[in-house]
């Protein structure tokens, strides 16, 4: 198993450009989310799914897309970059989502000029 | 809303033990806990689920009080390998498809010296 798998590792964009960065599980995990990570402020919850066909917004859902047409992926969409985006980018996904281990993948760098 | 850590820092020398707690306002579910290394990702310690299942780590302990809505995290005997940022995680009872949610804290650092 490769387990959750993000690509790419680091990107660097311009403001106002877009951009959808990848997410992919193979342990056919129901529940899959996205978190940024930025300094001193822990993980929050961007957006997240329960299953394909459906999803919900997090604690800090502005400006951020999802889709979940498969079990599998589920990508995140900047529809127009702003600085305030910059973060580190994790994607997690559990078997059935409460009371199961969260599995993390290995993040996305982004920078926002 | 984000479950409140306690201590934001605890620096150690190896052998000694650290706690580290974690509250919510809400009702929980399930309190999760994480480390993560500096340029890694998260990585799960364990879970506590309401009602006094555990599962997760052989030489990390941890308590949750559900009527207090606290959890702890005992770290015993300290190694180097210890280092790094501890998150705990919370969850609401679960009320329904799509309702599920789990929040991090901010993180405490924790620094293991020999």
């Amino acid at each position: 198993n490769a387990g959750v798998t993000q690509t790419p590792k680091f990107q660097v964009l311009k403001t106002g450009q877009s951009m959808t960065l990848q997410c992919a599980q193979d342990m056919n995990h129901e529940y899959m989310s996205w978190y940024r990570q930025d300094p001193g402020m822990g993980l929050r919850l961007i957006h997240y799914s329960v299953g394909a066909g459906i999803t919900d917004q997090g604690e800090v859902p502005n400006g951020y897309n999802v889709s979940r047409s498969t079990t599998e992926d589920f990508p995140l969409r900047l529809l127009s970059a702003a600085p305030s985006q910059t973060s580190v980018y994790f994607c997690a996904s559990s078997y059935r989502g409460e009371g199961d281990t969260q599995y993390f993948g290995p993040g996305t760098r982004l920078t926002v000029l | 809303q984000q479950p409140v850590q306690s201590p934001q820092a605890v620096i150690l020398r190896e052998g000694e033990d650290a706690v580290i707690n974690c509250s919510s306002s809400k009702a929980l579910y399930s309190v999760h806990w994480y480390r993560q290394k500096h340029g890694e990702a998260p990585v799960f310690l364990m879970i506590l689920l309401k009602g006094g299942e555990q599962k997760g780590h052989d030489k990390i302990s941890a308590s949750f009080n559900e009527k207090k809505q606290q959890s702890s995290l005992y770290l015993t005997a300290s190694q180097l390998s210890y280092s790094g940022t501890y998150f705990c995680g919370t969850d609401r009872p679960y009320s329904g498809a799509g309702s599920y949610q789990l929040t991090f804290g901010k993180g405490t650092k924790l620094s293991v010296i020999p």
